[in-house]
């Protein structure tokens, strides 16, 4: 079985800071780790992926992640917060032998930038 | 290129009412699909997911139920709503690629008065 904590339900930064946003994963096989971003009564868009091979992954936006297996994390990180980087960014998991493909969510942190 | 269709988009509707809410995906075949549950503060709730024509798997016991008429479609149902079924519904596809992403709709809020 496979699950998701991420650290902070709300994270506020300056913009042009770092942004920092916590995943921890359990996860009893191997894992594939995912980074959404969903804006307002919007759908949720793909950020990154980790599946196989570079631990260090760059997405769209700016954004990276690093999977770390010794901590079970995947940590998302952005060098300069943007104001259009306000949003809910969501963490997912799934095992590599997961039946059906479903991805088990976080709960979220929402992401605000202050001018 | 895919698309992925979820309507409607805002639904208010009393307790004790049907509820049909429809997703399509085109430009693929044979998608694996999903109906997600997205409560106010809350994180995602896989609520059915879906392999082919047919296949439902439920992953919670609840009120609600899904279907797969045909290969591209997939509808969450309901015959009486709760006050608890509130909440943002989300369609999403994937290729069936165990290291494929998922591919999200617009989403469907219903509010149940």
């Amino acid at each position: 079985a496979q699950s998701v904590t991420q650290l902070g339900s709300h994270v506020s930064v300056s913009e042009g800071a770092l942004v920092l946003l916590r995943c921890n994963y359990s996860s009893s096989v191997p894992p594939y780790l995912f980074w959404y971003v969903q804006y307002p009564n919007q759908g949720l868009q793909l950020l990154l992926k980790y599946t196989t091979g570079a631990t260090l992954v760059k997405g769209i936006n700016g954004f990276e992640a690093e999977f770390k297996k010794s901590e079970t994390s995947f940590h998302l990180t952005k060098p300069s917060a943007h104001m259009s980087d306000a949003a809910e960014y969501f963490c997912a998991v799934r095992g590599i032998y997961n039946q059906g493909g479903k991805l088990i969510f976080g709960q979220g942190t929402e992401l605000s930038v202050k001018p | 290129s895919q698309t992925i269709h979820q309507w409607p988009a805002t639904l208010v509707q009393p307790v004790g009412s049907p509820l049909s809410l429809e997703c399509t995906v085109e430009g693929t075949s044979n998608p694996n699909l999903y109906w997600y549950r997205q409560a106010a503060g809350r994180g995602l709730q896989l609520l059915f997911y879906s392999v082919g024509i047919g296949q439902i798997s439920s992953e919670v016991p609840q009120n609600l139920s899904a279907s797969r008429p045909q290969d591209r479609q997939f509808i969450l149902s309901s015959k009486k709503l709760l006050l608890s079924d509130s909440g943002f519904y989300l369609c999403a596809w994937s290729s069936g690629q165990n290291t494929g992403e998922l591919f999200f709709g617009e989403g469907s809020r219903l509010t149940v008065l």
